[in-house]
């Protein structure tokens, strides 16, 4: 069954430091998704992104995050200066249409010290 | 507003002993619901998967769900608990624009 592919596995970065996660979708689907879940809590809602924008955006993500699907093929999310409180597993989903079930990746872990 | 809610935050249960793991959506005639697995400090991983049809889902590692429309549940059920089923458990519904997952359930194994 195809995969979302997310690197790096796990990410250590410096606070105040610009970070990004890296996602490669499955090939066919349209619609693209990050998702944040702090160590301990539930899995919460970042951003979607649809041709080329972004379609709906939660609290969390501020001016400090963007998303960009630079070459048709990878997604990925930007933070431009970490804090402390960034640090979490991000996980990238993509899914083929509007009704079909998404495919999430197995997460990217960052660790902002 | 939509919501998934896992009434049981935590559950032990002895290995070979049968589980249940709670799991009610508040959203949609024909929702879309999912069961997810996660290790500690791992990814998610799909055990199941409910879209339409028979209302009985089967999964991996022998997990099975049953999707029940009037009581707005999808349970998680295993027969006989392995010390590796241990991890933690969530809930989801697929919103079409949103993907929304429950609190979680952390299963402990005792040996």
């Amino acid at each position: 069954e195809p995969e979302v592919t997310q690197t790096p596995s796990h990410q250590v970065t410096q606070m105040g430091q610009e970070v990004i996660l890296r996602c490669v979708p499955i090939s066919n689907h349209l619609y693209f998704y990050w998702y944040r879940q702090i160590l301990g809590q539930k899995v919460e809602f970042l951003v979607s992104f649809y041709n080329n924008e972004i379609s709906e955006k939660s609290e969390i993500f501020d001016d400090q995050f963007s998303v960009e699907r630079p070459d048709g093929s990878n997604f990925t999310l930007k933070i431009r200066s970490t804090k402390l409180e960034d640090s979490a597993m991000y996980f990238c989903a993509s899914k083929r249409d509007f009704n079909y079930g998404y495919t999430f990746g197995s997460g990217t872990r960052l660790t902002v010290v | 507003a939509q919501s998934v809610t896992q009434p049981d935050i935590h559950i032990t249960v002895s290995e070979g002993a049968s589980l249940e793991l709670r799991c009610n959506y508040s959203y949609g005639a024909t929702p879309y619901l999912f069961w997810y697995v996660q290790s500690p400090g791992q990814g998610l991983q799909l055990l199941l998967k409910y879209f339409s049809g028979d209302t009985l889902v089967q999964g991996i590692k022998g997990f099975e769900a049953e999707f029940k429309r009037s009581q707005s549940s999808f349970n998680l059920r295993k027969p006989s608990v392995h010390w590796s089923d241990a991890a933690e458990y969530f809930c989801a519904e697929d919103y079409g624009q949103n993907f929304v997952f429950g609190p979680g359930t952390r299963l402990s194994v005792l040996p």
